[in-house]
């Protein structure tokens, strides 16, 4: 079956513009993760969705930062006013319902802040 | 703060065995270790879990030590497509807030 998808792979912005990251979690997976990853680094987790509402949003690191997952399947991730330190690899992840499942994730997004 | 140390690099050659060992001095008592691989531009890739003593599938084995302060990560007979980044990571599985915590990884290149 398909996998976790990511869209757009790339995204290039220019400093203090709005971009929306979109993740379409594997069919049925309930919980779905939020990963900030810089070069060289391993993923820093930013938020956990359980079904529709944020379960843990303790790694988003600050308010420009937003994500929704209205229906309980696909999850977007927001940045308002963006900065070049916000320029990473943004992947996502989704699970199955049982929590000792493993993750599955997605390619990533590679956003470069101009 | 990662909860594990793993070596930054290591180098191998085709056809070798390759061990990459973790530490979790703090594991605790209901956490269990999992690693994953990850190549360029890709996401990682669950590998292995265990919580103690060996546990082999078709990819790897992970030995596990009695006092369970480190495992290794074994992949047999190594080929080029193996290098990639390896992340050992501990976390108490049955916890509904289970988040991994990702430390930098042991970057493996293996040589022709």
């Amino acid at each position: 079956g398909a996998g976790v998808s990511q869209t757009p792979s790339n995204k290039v912005t220019e400093k203090g513009k709005y971009v929306e990251l979109r993740c379409d979690p594997i069919s049925g997976h309930t919980a779905l993760y939020w990963y900030r990853q810089s070069l060289g680094q391993g993923p820093e987790f930013l938020i956990y969705f359980q079904g529709t509402g944020a379960a843990d949003d303790s790694g988003l690191p600050n308010d420009r930062f937003f994500a929704v997952r209205p229906e309980g399947s696909v999850s977007t991730l927001k940045i308002q006013r963006t900065e070049r330190g916000d320029s990473a690899v943004y992947l996502c992840a989704s699970r199955a319902r049982v929590v000792w499942e493993t993750q599955y994730f997605g390619p990533g997004t590679r956003l470069l802040v101009l | 703060l990662a909860k594990t140390t793993q070596p930054i690099s290591m180098d191998s050659y085709e056809g070798q065995e390759v061990n990459i060992t973790c530490s979790h001095n703090n594991i605790a008592t209901n956490d269990y270790i999992t690693w994953y691989q990850q190549f360029p531009s890709q996401g990682p890739r669950f590998i292995i879990q265990g919580y103690k003593t060996k546990v082999t599938n078709e990819v790897a084995s992970l030995f596990i030590p009695a006092d369970r302060k480190s495992s290794t990560l074994s992949l047999p007979r190594v080929s080029l497509s193996d290098t990639a980044v390896y992340y050992c990571l501990v976390g108490d599985k049955a916890d509904s807030n289970y988040q991994l915590i990702w430390g930098a990884g042991t970057k493996l290149i293996i040589k022709p």
